[in-house]
Formats: C-alpha cells, structure tokens, sequence
C-alpha cells in the first residue's frame, strides 16, 4: 500500500532564504508526482507535475525533483518571500485509475 | 477557460440531514475524482467517475455516501443522514483522460459542517 510523507510538517524561514521541503513514497512504481500548493481555506493550486520518466521540473523559483528508485522528491523554493506562505502539499498517481495519494503537507511560513 | 467549479462553497447541515456537493469539471473533461480532507488530516481519495459510469469507488465510506455524474450537468457527491464526523473539506478534481499518469486540476473545495 503506498503511504507518502513529508518532512517537516511545519518550517518557519525568514525571507530571501533558499529552502527544500521532502517528500517520500514507499512505492516506488507510480505514474508521476505533483506538488500542490494549499492557501488556508482554499483549494488546492498545481505547482509541478513530475513525470515517472522525469528527474526534475522547473518553473519560475520552485524546482521540483524526483528519484523514483529511492521513493523521494524534493521541492526547491528560491529566494522565500512572504507570500509563499502556504501548505506544501506532495501527491503520488500509482494506480491504474490515477488516484492521488497525498501526504499531510509541510506548512510553511516565511517571516518578512 | 473557467477551472473546476464547486458549490456551494460552504454548506452547514444538522445531524440526520441530507448534503449534496456540486463539481463542474474544466470544459473538455470526462473525468471527476472526489477527495475529503479532514481537520488536521491529508487528502484521501473517495471516488472517481466518468460520465454515467462510476470506475473506482474504493475510497468511498460504504454507508450513506454516493456520487454520479450524469450524461449532462455536474458529479454530485451526496452524504445521507450526515453526522459530525462527516464535517470536512470535500474537493474535486477533473481530467481530460482518466487514469494513469493524467495531471488533475482541483476546485476550491465545499467546506461541510455539520452541527
């Protein structure tokens, strides 16, 4: 059974440091994963989708990585600012049917 | 493009009442899949369906929960008797093709209360 999670749960950075949030997954046979972004109260905000055939995807100052052979990606944020305040949100697609499995997030706040 | 639409937004209901949550998938989507969120947990999947056809439904609590989506108009997501353990987040999200390695795009979510 895929289980996901996220290391930290909670990470408090001032702005303008570069940071990483982690993600790891216990099944290493899944079709992609995709890193969401959660504001409070809100709905879910598609960041990066990573292919299974991919090692990484870039865009703007958020760089996501994955190595599917050791179950884990990474989420680069350069240069913090305060609006990146959010929920991390990390979810793997295995099966046939393409549900999501999600991890419980990393809540990030950047301190201005 | 509009995205994915979901109302109400917000929903209270007393105990042993009826909810419906409405999903309108992205223009050119036949593909709808449900989650909950619950206070202080991580998304679960609940249920997927394409239209008229329910596929996978191995999230979906077996009692009082149900979900379609018609040939025409939104996936309804409809939770009978509700209690307070049922008050959570329920998103939706829809894709152009089903399963596999096919991004989805989610609504911003029905927050349910139950009193």
């Amino acid at each position: 059974k895929q289980e996901v999670t996220q290391i930290p749960a909670a990470l408090s950075v001032p702005e303008g440091e570069n940071l990483v949030l982690n993600c790891s997954f216990t099944d290493s046979a899944i079709y992609n994963l995709q890193w969401f972004r959660q504001d409070p109260g809100k709905g879910l905000t598609s960041l990066l989708l990573i292919q299974s055939s991919q090692r990484e995807q870039t865009s703007g100052r958020l760089n996501a990585s994955l190595d599917k052979s050791s179950g884990r990606s990474t989420l680069y944020i350069a240069a913090s600012q305060p609006g990146d305040s959010a929920t991390y949100l990390c979810a793997v697609n295995g099966g046939s049917q393409g549900n999501l499995i999600f991890g419980k997030g990393t809540k990030l706040s950047v301190k201005p | 493009n509009a995205g994915v639409m979901q109302n109400p937004r917000h929903l209270v209901r007393r105990r042993g009442q009826e909810a419906r949550l409405r999903c309108s998938p992205m223009k050119g989507h036949s593909h709808v899949y449900w989650y909950r969120q619950l206070p202080e947990e991580g998304l679960k999947f609940m249920v997927y369906l394409q239209k008229e056809n329910i596929i996978d439904e191995s999230g979906m609590p077996k009692e009082r929960f149900s979900a379609e989506f018609p040939k025409e108009g939104p996936s309804i997501l409809r939770i009978q008797q509700v209690v307070r353990g049922d008050s959570a987040a329920y998103f939706c999200a829809s894709s152009p093709l089903g399963g596999g390695p096919n991004e989805q795009f989610f609504g911003p979510g029905t927050r349910l209360t139950v009193l």
